[in-house]
């Protein structure tokens, strides 16, 4: 079946800017999780949706950023007045709730700044 | 911050056993351990996860002491496609909570 899958791939936009990223989780997985990954480093938790709501946004680094999921199931990632401290790969996971063992990730959208 | 201390490298040769070692010496009696990977340019992949018990599945074992400060994860014959970095988590299972990535290992596997 169908993973998760993110877009776009790879999005470059410049200092300022306000971009969005898509994430279409596995379906029926009520839970989805946002990471950001910079390079070298290992994968840093964003925010975590069970359904509509955010259940845990606690790694959100300011207020720039913000996530929804309005109907639980898709969901975008919005980036405010982005900053080339933003530039990592953003990286979208799901899962079943009652199987919450294993996050099935999707490939990610590697965002530039410029 | 991450709960486990992994080398940052190793290799071995295709078709011999893969050892990588994970040290986690304050883990709670409620976590488990867990492993993924992440091959280059993909999302990371789940491996196997365990609490006291030896596990075992179609990709790897994974080997706890018995005070659990420390476990293995056995890749019995690794092939050029294991290549990849290999990070080990405690999280508390059930929970749906996040993960927390360390910078895991390097594995490199050589024909």
């Amino acid at each position: 079946g169908a993973g998760v899958s993110q877009t776009p791939s790879n999005k470059v936009t410049e200092k300022g800017k306000y971009v969005e990223l898509r994430c279409d989780p596995i379906s029926g997985h009520t839970a989805l999780y946002w990471y950001r990954q910079s390079l070298g480093q290992g994968p840093e938790f964003l925010i975590y949706f069970q359904g509509t709501g955010a259940a845990d946004d606690s790694g959100l680094p300011n207020d720039r950023f913000f996530a929804v999921r309005p109907e639980g199931s898709v969901s975008t990632l919005k980036i405010q007045r982005t900053e080339r401290g933003d530039s990592a790969v953003y990286l979208c996971a799901s899962s079943l709730q009652d199987r919450s063992d294993e996050q099935f990730f999707g490939p990610g959208t590697r965002l530039t700044v410029l | 911050d991450a709960k486990t201390t992994q080398p940052p490298s190793m290799d071995c040769a295709e078709g011999r056993a893969a050892n990588l070692p994970c040290n986690h010496s304050t883990i709670s009696g409620n976590e488990y351990v867990y492993w993924y990977r992440q091959i280059h340019s993909q999302g990371p992949q789940y491996i196997i996860h365990g609490l006291k018990n030896n596990e075992t599945n179609e990709m790897a074992s994974l080997i706890i002491t018995e005070d659990r400060k420390s476990s293995t994860l056995i890749l019995p014959h690794a092939t050029l496609r294991d290549t990849a970095v290999y990070y080990c988590i405690v999280r508390v299972t059930g929970a749906n909570s996040k993960l927390t990535f360390g910078k895991g290992i390097t594995l490199s596997v050589r024909p």
